[in-house]
């Protein structure tokens, strides 16, 4: 998974902590998404950006913020983090010709 | 609203039977596309296929086919000769095709498929 890299691969965080989660895409796509999955739900996007410096809300972006300064990386951030928080988060972005290319996921338990 | 129904949530079988996953999708575009993803117990999301709305034809990879069917909106997923290394969780997702790879994915819940040696 070269072409998206996810950084940290593991965290676990007390309630009420704070942490970011880094994604770095290997090419110079404008799209660039956050999903996060839980056991027997599948998916969900939390929010995706459009290009440098724009960002969008998904289906669930409650409790994360996003940043997109640099068109290279997308940034997740949890300011008070809380057990529904819980999930493994990915990264994605755009792959040729249709389809998205995802990165290796972060795995984050809040206790 | 899209969405996406994997009414299966886990199937097992034993090794070199053959075994379907169902997907079907809800869209008010005329316009969108189809997916099929992997998810070994290694974690990585793996890409299997795509398929527009436009091309209704059968897909065939090796062991791998799909059905489309736009008339039951259904997408489903078949793979002959089942192997211990198909067992993955398996995710049927969709999309809006205006901007293509830039459109957000729809996941359904995804099948956990088991094969037995």
């Amino acid at each position: 998974n070269a072409g998206v890299t996810q950084t940290p691969k593991f965290r676990v965080l007390k309630t009420g902590q704070s942490m970011t989660l880094l994604c770095a895409q290997d090419m110079n796509h404008e799209y660039m998404y956050w999903y996060r999955q839980d056991p027997g739900m599948g998916l969900r996007l939390i929010h995706y950006s459009v290009g440098e410096g724009t960002t969008a809300k998904g289906e669930v972006p409650d409790g994360y913020n996003v940043s997109r300064l640099k068109k290279q990386n997308f940034l997740l951030g949890l300011e008070s983090a809380a057990p529904s928080q819980t999930s493994v988060y990915f990264c994605a972005r755009p792959d040729f010709p249709d389809e998205q290319y995802f990165g290796p996921g972060t795995r984050l338990t809040v206790t | 609203a899209q969405k996406v129904t994997q009414a299966q949530t886990e199937i097992s079988v034993v090794e070199k039977e053959d075994v379907t996953l169902d997907c079907v999708y809800e869209t008010r575009d005329t316009t969108y596309y189809l997916f099929w993803y992997k998810q070994p117990p290694s974690g990585e999301l793996v890409f299997l296929i795509r398929r527009n709305s436009f091309d209704e034809q059968n897909e065939i990879s090796g062991r791998y086919s799909w059905n489309f069917q736009k008339s039951t909106s259904s997408f489903n997923f078949t793979i002959t000769a089942s192997q211990v290394v198909d067992s993955a969780v398996y995710f049927c997702a969709l999309s809006e095709a205006k901007t293509g790879a830039n459109s957000k994915l729809t996941f359904g819940k995804g099948i956990t498929l088991s094969v037995r040696p």
